[in-house]
């Protein structure tokens, strides 16, 4: 079936330092979507990516699309203790509405 | 945005009873919502999607008996959880699908967090 793979698993950083989550596909996917989940709480979207090499800022937060509609990142500058969290990618394919969502990068950060 | 709601937020229920879980679109109609299982530090699984006045379309692997999904109306869909055992214990998680001229997006619900003893 189709899947999204995402790595780090975790990351454990000290506050100021960057962050960075990469999701793969080996088939082309039709968009990205990113999430944040905090401790306890449930999963809030991000952002959608759908265009081919897209990048998309908010804030701190930089979200990139590859040329290929296979691979996206999620890359943080100058965490800070409120960035805690999984970072999930999540995947959709043409002719369908079903999202995949990546196993979610677990991030610490350190003050 | 589109609110998406969930009923109710947590729930304890002994071994073998069923539980039902509202999930509601606020402020917009829903044909398709999905239902997720987020079990401890891991990933949501799509266990269903709901489409409204039909039948569910069950993931490989989710008994559709067990786990009885009714999108009665374009704003509700139930999941309810037929004698549930501590295995079933997990967060449930439902969205609603908004279409759009671009691309569909999913919103998600806060999540049922399901405890059985």
């Amino acid at each position: 079936g189709q899947q999204v793979m995402q790595i780090p698993q975790y990351q454990h950083v000290q506050e100021g330092e960057d962050f960075t989550t990469y999701c793969n596909s080996s088939t082309t996917l039709s968009n990205i979507q990113w999430y944040k989940q905090r401790p306890g709480g449930h999963p809030v979207f991000l952002i959608q990516l759908v265009k081919s090499g897209e990048v998309k800022k908010q804030k701190r937060l930089t979200f990139q699309f590859g040329e290929a509609k296979k691979n996206s990142s999620l890359h943080i500058t100058a965490t800070q203790t409120t960035d805690v969290g999984t970072y999930f990618c999540a995947g959709l394919w043409e002719y369908g509405n079903k999202l995949v969502f990546g196993a979610g990068t677990i991030l610490r950060v350190k003050s | 945005g589109a609110v998406v709601s969930q009923h109710p937020s947590w729930v304890i229920c002994k071994s073998g009873t069923s539980v039902k879980i509202e999930c509601r679109s606020l402020d917009f109609q829903a044909t398709t919502m999905f239902w997720y299982r987020q079990f401890p530090k891991q990933s949501l699984m799509l266990m269903a999607t709901s489409n409204e006045g039909s039948k569910a379309t069950y993931e490989q692997g989710v008994e559709k008996d067990k786990f009885l999904i009714n999108h009665a109306s374009l704003t509700l869909s139930t999941l309810t959880v037929t004698s549930a055992h501590p295995e079933d214990s997990s967060f449930y998680i439902c969205s609603a699908l908004v279409p759009s001229a671009m691309t569909d997006t999913q919103y998600f619900g806060p999540g049922t967090r399901l405890t059985v003893l």
